[in-house]
């Protein structure tokens, strides 16, 4: 069936370090990736997706791009800020599934000033 | 615009109870999901409604757990005997048309403790 295997945390950097939280899945069909993201104390937001290969997902200045050829969709960030810490989870969704997101583990980030 | 929400947000019963969570999703999305979080298992999926009714039910754990969706807008998710293992944090989603490419929207779940 379909998995998510995200790297196993927690990931702790000082601030303005770069970031990268690796992604990789399986899947029988062409899925849909996301990285969603839990600030301490709230619900899980979307951070950003890419929907086919080769797109590029963006958002406050994280990045993912979905590799195909090598199912993966990794996380990266320039320089991280003490905001940025969070629980992060890789997901996926595929219609021949059924479209119930699969999730990885979630990596914690811990960013120190 | 208005989010996803869900009541209760902590719910504590004894075990042996039924429960009943709730969940409004985005006005005008018509899929609707369920999932679990908890420490041990991480974010499993439950349930999804494609307006009220439920074309995939492959991540109900066990008879005990059931779910409706009414109006193609409220549902409930209810637990019937409760048991320990049963405490996680019920997260409601929803989204426009349950494309694989939607995004789905969180609510804040309800914490479920089973004494």
């Amino acid at each position: 069936g379909n998995s998510v295997t995200q790297m196993e945390g927690p990931v702790t950097l000082s601030e303005e370090a770069f970031l990268t939280i690796n992604c990789t899945y399986t899947a029988t069909g062409y899925p849909s990736l996301f990285w969603y993201v839990q600030y301490p104390g709230e619900g899980l937001q979307l951070l950003l997706k890419a929907t086919k290969a080769d797109d590029k997902g963006s958002n406050k200045g994280f990045e993912a791009t979905y590799r195909k050829e090598t199912t993966s969709f990794h996380l990266e960030k320039g320089s991280v800020q003490v905001s940025d810490s969070a629980v992060y989870f890789c997901a996926l969704s595929e219609w021949q599934a059924g479209t119930a997101l699969i999730f990885g583990k979630g990596t914690t980030l811990s960013v120190s000033s | 615009g208005a989010g996803v929400s869900q009541s209760p947000s902590n719910k504590v019963t004894e075990k042996g109870k039924d429960v009943e969570l709730r969940c409004d999703p985005i006005s005008g999305h018509t899929a609707l999901y369920w999932y679990r979080q908890s420490l041990g298992q991480g974010l499993e999926f439950l349930i999804y409604f494609q307006g009220n009714s439920a074309p995939d039910k492959s991540g109900l754990p066990s008879d005990r757990f059931s779910a409706e969706r009414t109006g193609g807008s409220v549902s409930t998710l209810t637990i019937q005997r409760t048991q320990q293992e049963d405490s996680a944090v019920y997260l409601c989603a929803s989204s426009l048309g349950g494309l694989s490419t939607d995004t789905q929207y969180f609510g804040p779940g309800t914490r479920l403790t089973v004494l």
